[in-house]
């Protein structure tokens, strides 16, 4: 039982390149989450799917676009990296039955945009 | 619209000393309100939910709905207690607002020896 797995891990983009994190979890969870992580700025919610078949704009969505696969997986996609794109990033998921459902989190994906 | 904000990005505390992580929010409804931790080289974690009232390693929270407040307390810091903690806020109801839960900017506790 793996829980939230995100890749890749690590990765270095040239400004304009454009990259897709993936992100699984097999928790059978319905919602799935996408955040950044910026010293002082805290978690940023970017996108995130309640459930299959759905997704919405969390608070900083420009730039991103994301794709509810499968109830499994839920990707993010930079079309053109900018500098302020580099960040760390978090992938989540929780059941979504309820919105008090404890929310998993993946190890993170350290984007840097030079 | 829902928001969290932690006013302190660094605290600073000895070993023994009580702890308060504040956490202040703003929702329209009635929100449910959670303590995420990330240790050292760890995942981030669910500490506590406020719905369950419980005390998880010696850290409480007690929801005040009149002053919009979340406030994380332990009464003796302990050195492994050293992490990063995020208050975070789920909204109620349907429409847009099902199933986002929002973080605040998070705050590094530090507790020295």
């Amino acid at each position: 039982n793996a829980g939230v797995t995100q890749t890749p891990k690590f990765q270095v983009l040239k400004t304009g390149q454009s990259m897709t994190l993936q992100c699984a979890q097999d928790m059978n969870h319905n919602s799935m989450y996408w955040y950044r992580q910026d010293p002082g700025m805290g978690l940023r919610l970017i996108y995130y799917s309640a459930s299959e078949g759905t997704t919405d704009k969390g608070e900083v969505p420009n730039g991103y676009n994301v794709s509810r696969l499968n109830k499994r997986e839920f990707s993010l996609r930079l079309e053109s990296a900018a500098p302020s794109q580099t960040s760390v990033y978090f992938c989540a998921s929780r059941l979504g039955t309820a919105n008090t459902g404890e929310l998993f989190f993946g190890e993170g994906s350290r984007l840097t945009v030079l | 619209a829902q928001r969290v904000t932690q006013p302190e990005k660094l605290l600073s505390v000895f070993k023994g000393a009580p702890v308060e992580l504040k956490c202040n929010y703003s929702y329209s409804g009635s929100p449910e309100l959670f303590w995420y931790v990330q240790y050292s080289r760890q995942r981030l974690q669910l500490l506590l939910r406020h719905i369950s009232r419980e005390s998880i390693k010696g850290f409480t929270a007690d929801l005040n709905k009149g002053e919009t407040s979340f406030h994380l307390k332990k009464p003796f810091a302990q050195e492994e207690d050293s992490a990063m903690y995020y208050c975070a806020l789920s909204g109620q109801g349907g429409g847009t607002s099902y199933g986002k839960l929002t973080f605040g900017q998070g705050t590094i506790l530090t507790v020295h020896p």
